[in-house]
């Protein structure tokens, strides 16, 4: 059973517009969210993290807002720019004592910012 | 430059064959993991290590083998038990439990 999903395999902006990718989890256990972005026949790299103590991180154009009760993330770009295309994914874990455990993905969503 | 190094970029299985990927690190990192990543599908981690000369199961474990010998490496063997081997495989690695991951660039295994 999924407990991280990304319900949008696919999404597709205009640039100069704002991209939203969202993600929705299942354990109210998870604690520490982070967006991975990846490109095509590389490894992903970090791009933002939120922890449940917060509801909003921004990091330049990038901005993850978290929605406890909902079990719902999603992360905001503005603008988007054509080498923001790329597949994103989002990830959540439990920290324990104080250390995070391994984190969970979904399945990606692929981002195409048109020119 | 540090970083993680996967080796090889491709490689190819022949039908019961065992084939090792190799992973090393030069961020003198503690914490090694692999994933695999199947088209349209997350990234599922198949082992991880949190130490040297120690390592644990993640989700997807079997037909699959690590050594950790030392803390710069961490080979992962694709055994002939894995039935279904052909995927990009990832390996990351972090310093301590609460940092980021870091990912190596990717290994792609196709079965001939």
């Amino acid at each position: 059973d999924q407990q991280v999903k990304q319900n949008s395999p696919s999404l597709s902006v205009q640039e100069g517009r704002i991209s939203i990718l969202n993600c929705d989890y299942t354990n109210s256990m998870f604690d520490y969210f982070l967006w991975y972005k990846k490109y095509p026949a590389e490894g992903p790299t970090f791009l933002i993290s939120i922890s449940s103590i917060k509801d909003k991180n921004e990091d330049g154009r990038f901005t993850v807002f978290l929605n406890k009760s909902a079990k719902h993330l999603s992360l905001h770009i503005v603008p988007s720019q054509p080498g923001d295309s790329a597949v994103y994914f989002c990830a959540a874990t439990v920290s324990y004592g104080g250390s995070q455990g391994n984190l969970i993905f979904g399945k990606g969503t692929k981002l195409s910012v048109k020119p | 430059d540090g970083g993680i190094t996967q080796s090889p970029k491709y490689l190819f299985r022949k039908e019961g064959q065992n084939v090792t990927l190799s992973c090393e690190q030069n961020l003198n990192h503690d914490a090694m993991y692999w994933y695999r990543q199947d088209p349209g599908q997350g990234l599922r981690l198949i082992y991880y290590s949190q130490i040297v000369n120690d390592f644990q199961k993640g989700d997807i474990a079997e037909g699959y083998s690590v050594s950790r010998e030392k803390k710069e490496s961490f080979p992962l063997t694709v055994t002939s038990a894995q039935k279904n081997p052909t995927a990009f495989y990832l390996c990351a690695s972090k310093r301590g439990l609460n940092e980021k991951l870091f990912f190596g660039s990717g290994t792609q295994l196709s079965v001939l």
